[in-house]
């Protein structure tokens, strides 16, 4: 079974920084989807980055995927306090219904 | 514009006590439609998929079962709560890749 995994529960950063969220998994997959999920909300996705790309770029935002060691990374530039959120790596497998498997998130705060 | 509504936005019921949590997305024609759960600080682990109407997949067991009455709403349900069923429904909706998520239905068992 696929299992998405992020590689640190939580990260700290002040507001302007850099800070990078790691994630891994097993098996094959077509795409690996990055949401984040701000405190009693539902998760929104930010980046969709598909099994043939190596990197994807949203605003301040910037995915990479290595399907050889089957890890991404989300780094997020110039960080502001409304960053802070759960963010959580998602992956698909190649069956029917678009079901995903969401890694265990981390827990990002950004401080002023 | 497409929206997603669930009820009731919280519950607090008692173990052994039924429960049925709706879920309504307006806009999208057709939808695969989801239910999450999600422990306080936990992942999402996804429960019940539906890609048309009346037809409900089961990827996790927890003593919950789901319907699709209608192209546009799921229903979560269960006859008896435990205790371990504490935490945050989530329902979404996708036609391709992404899935578009609800607010949520906090749920409190005691």
């Amino acid at each position: 079974s696929q299992l998405a995994e992020e590689n640190s529960w939580a990260l700290s950063v002040h507001e302007g920084e850099s800070v990078t969220v790691n994630c891994s998994y097993k098996t094959s997959i077509t795409a690996l989807q990055w949401y984040r999920q701000k405190s009693g909300k539902g998760p929104a996705q930010l980046i969709l980055i598909r099994s043939n790309e190596r990197e994807k770029r949203n605003g301040r935002l910037r995915a990479t995927l290595d399907t050889s060691s089957q890890s991404s990374s989300l780094s997020i530039t110039a960080t502001r306090c409304e960053d802070t959120a759960v963010y959580f790596c998602a992956t698909d497998a190649h069956s029917a219904g678009n079901k995903l498997t969401f890694g265990i998130g981390t827990r990002v705060l950004v401080r002023p | 514009a497409q929206t997603i509504h669930q009820w009731p936005v919280a519950e607090i019921k008692a173990v052994g006590s039924p429960l049925s949590l709706g879920c309504t997305i307006k806009g999208k024609s057709s939808p695969n439609l989801y239910w999450y759960w999600q422990a306080t600080g936990g992942t999402l682990q996804q429960l019940f998929y539906s890609i048309t109407v009346g037809q409900v997949e089961s990827v996790v067991q927890l003593n919950l079962s789901a319907s699709r009455p209608k192209d546009d709403q799921f229903i979560l349900s269960t006859e008896k709560l435990l205790l371990s069923h504490s935490g945050f429904y989530l329902c979404a909706w996708s036609l391709d890749e992404e899935q578009y998520f609800g607010p949520g239905t906090r749920l409190t068992v005691l």
